[in-house]
């Protein structure tokens, strides 16, 4: 089945602790996105990726990290730094190209707490 | 970074009943999207619009592109109980054309009660 595919599904982090979240997908898109989600805050860009080996910051890019090194992959780091990493993260991707109809496609999401 | 207005927050109706929810923008956009998403999945697409003026359905849920460019609505009548959950705007306005970047609305959380 074709899709995006998130892992893990619930992540827990101790203070000081750099975590990496996973992302892959096998619908051959060309972009991919990481989103933070918070109650009450809808979905908040963190990076993007329009192609392999580049990205760009999103609005709170601070305390993570991430590598575009394979087309299908797109990992999010979320690092010591980041003071206050407990929300629900959502990976996307889209097509991307003239004609994509700019129609982002989710995993099912991972779920960080702090110990 | 740029958020829409979406209302309302949340609805709590019975089942059989309509609803509406509408997202509003201070610049324009040139695409519109509407997500359903349930409790700890992702955010599932439930529209696509790309015309001003554009109505279109799909199933119980209508969404409309307004004629300003500026705001979207989206109806669902006759709600069932599996119509819990929350239910997103997002869009693309002229100035992240070339981007890719979406911007969310905050979210309707829908409530029906049998």
């Amino acid at each position: 089945d074709g899709g995006i595919t998130q892992s893990p599904k619930y992540l827990f982090r101790k203070e000081g602790q750099n975590v990496t979240l996973s992302c892959e997908q096998n619908l051959n898109h060309d972009a991919m996105y990481w989103y933070r989600q918070d109650p009450g805050q809808g979905l908040r860009l963190i990076y993007y990726s329009q192609i392999v080996n580049d990205f760009q910051k999103g609005d709170i890019a601070e305390g993570y990290s991430v590598s575009r090194e394979k087309k299908e992959s797109f990992p999010l780091t979320v690092t010591s730094a980041q003071k206050n990493p407990t929300a629900f993260y959502l990976c996307a991707s889209h097509h991307g190209g003239a004609g994509a109809k700019n129609i982002q496609y989710f995993g099912a999401g991972t779920r960080l707490s702090v110990l | 970074g740029q958020q829409l207005n979406q209302s309302p927050q949340s609805m709590f109706i019975q089942e059989g009943e309509d609803v509406s929810m509408n997202c509003t923008s201070s610049s324009i956009f040139n695409t519109w999207l509407w997500y359903k998403q349930d409790p700890g999945e992702g955010p599932v697409l439930l529209i696509a619009l790309y015309k001003a003026g554009e109505l279109t359905s799909n199933g119980r849920l209508t969404a409309q592109f307004g004629i300003t460019r500026k705001d979207s609505f989206l109806n669902i009548s006759a709600s069932i109980p599996s119509d819990v959950g929350i239910y997103f705007c997002a869009g693309l306005s002229l100035l992240s054309y070339n981007t890719d970047k979406l911007i969310f609305g905050t979210g309707t959380r829908l409530q029906v009660f049998p």
